[in-house]
Order: C-alpha cells, then structure tokens, then sequence
C-alpha cells in the first residue's frame, strides 16, 4: 500500500519557469490537499479539494492551479515560478474532510532561482 | 477563519523528563483536534487525535488533554526518549471542516 505519492521529491526551476507537482493517493480517498512548508514556518494550506471535479483556494493559492479530474489524483501547477515560492510542497488526503487523520506525501523540495 | 496558536514555539528537556505543549484555538466550534509529529527531513504524521465528547487519550508515552471551555488542549509526552526530538503541529477542526489551519509548530529537542 503506497499510500500518498508525491513526484518529483526535489527539482530546481529558473525564475518563469512552469512545471507541475505530482501527487497521488492509492487509499480512494475524496478530500486532498497541497500545503507548503517555508524554513522553520509551519504548514500553509495552498489549494484543496473534496472530490473529483470540485477544487477550492486555501490560504495562499495565488501563483498555484489544481485540478482534480480522478479520485486517485491532485496535481500542483506553478504557472510561472518565483523565488517566493521556493518551499517544501506537501500532499495530503484523508478519508473524511479535514476533520479526519491527514496522510501526508514526503514533499517536493522545490528551488526557484 | 480558525485563528491557532501553539507555545512555547521550542522547548528543550533532558531525556527522561517529561514535556507539554499547548494549543489555543479561537473557533468554538471546533470538536477534532489532532497533533502532527514531524521529524527531520520527514513528513508530518499523526500520533495521537482526540474529539470533543472526550476530555483524556492516551497511547503509551503520548497524551492529549482537552480543556474546550478554555479553548485548548495538550500533547504530553512521558518519559521522554530522543526519538522524540521533532517538530509537533496541532490543528484543531470541526466535523464537515473543508480547510485545516496548523498551528506554527512546537520544536522540541531532547538532551541526553
């Protein structure tokens, strides 16, 4: 069972570069989530998603897209990338909302220079 | 929006001691609170959740304490190993709850 898969693990852009994170869940679970994760900063919610075809903005979505067209998957596009967004990405799922146990991917860590 | 806070931001304990974090929330409504333990490098993982029609858990080591009146609630550690040593998030939530705010992590180190 491989629970939340996240690819790449680490990947280094140039400045208006695009690229897209990939997250997967084996568990058919209806709610994901991408947050990030800055240097000694806690976790902050970017964009998630209660079912295929319904996605929703969290606390910091500007420069980020998803969309969620399969259960299985939760995809993370950076549209044009900027220093700012060099962090650690996490995916997350769980079988209920957020009031259930989250289960997080092992991150992307993203470099934008 | 959920407004969390959780102290002290670090803590520092000789092995074998024990150790207590906080959590306060602003939402009254909330009834699930969970804490994430995140090791070095690692991902956040869940070790220990408790629901609002319960004021104590415990597993093994690990307790959580839960004061909804207060708007609060604690992890407590025991006996305490350096395993241990990691960064701790609490998210306190409510049933049906589609966004989770993390509080902004406790780390806590342990001195042999």
């Amino acid at each position: 069972n491989a629970g939340v898969t996240q690819t790449p693990k680490f990947q280094v852009l140039k400045t208006g570069q695009s690229m897209t994170l990939q997250c997967a869940q084996d568990m058919n679970h209806e709610y994901m989530s991408w947050y990030r994760q800055d240097p000694g900063m806690g976790l902050r919610l970017i964009h998630y998603s209660v079912g295929a075809g319904i996605t929703d903005q969290g606390e910091v979505p500007n420069g980020y897209n998803v969309s969620r067209s399969t259960t299985e998957d939760f995809p993370l596009r950076l549209l044009s990338a900027a220093p700012s967004q060099t962090s650690v990405y996490f995916c997350a799922s769980s079988s209920g909302r957020a009031d259930q146990p989250q289960h997080f991917g092992d991150g992307t860590r993203l470099s934008i220079l | 929006g959920e407004n969390v806070e959780q102290h002290p931001s670090t803590l520092s304990v000789q092995e074998g001691d024990s150790a207590v974090i906080k959590c306060t929330y602003s939402d009254s409504a909330s009834n699930y609170f969970p804490w994430y333990k995140q090791e070095l490098g690692k991902r956040p993982q869940l070790i220990i959740d408790i629901r609002s029609n319960v004021g104590e858990k415990k597993d093994q080591r690990i307790a959580v304490t839960l004061n909804k009146t207060a708007k609060h609630f604690s992890l407590h550690i025991t006996e305490t190993q350096p395993e241990d040593s990691a960064v701790y998030f609490c998210a306190p939530t409510f049933v049906g709850a589609q966004k989770l705010v993390f509080g902004q992590g406790t780390r806590l180190t342990i001195n042999p």
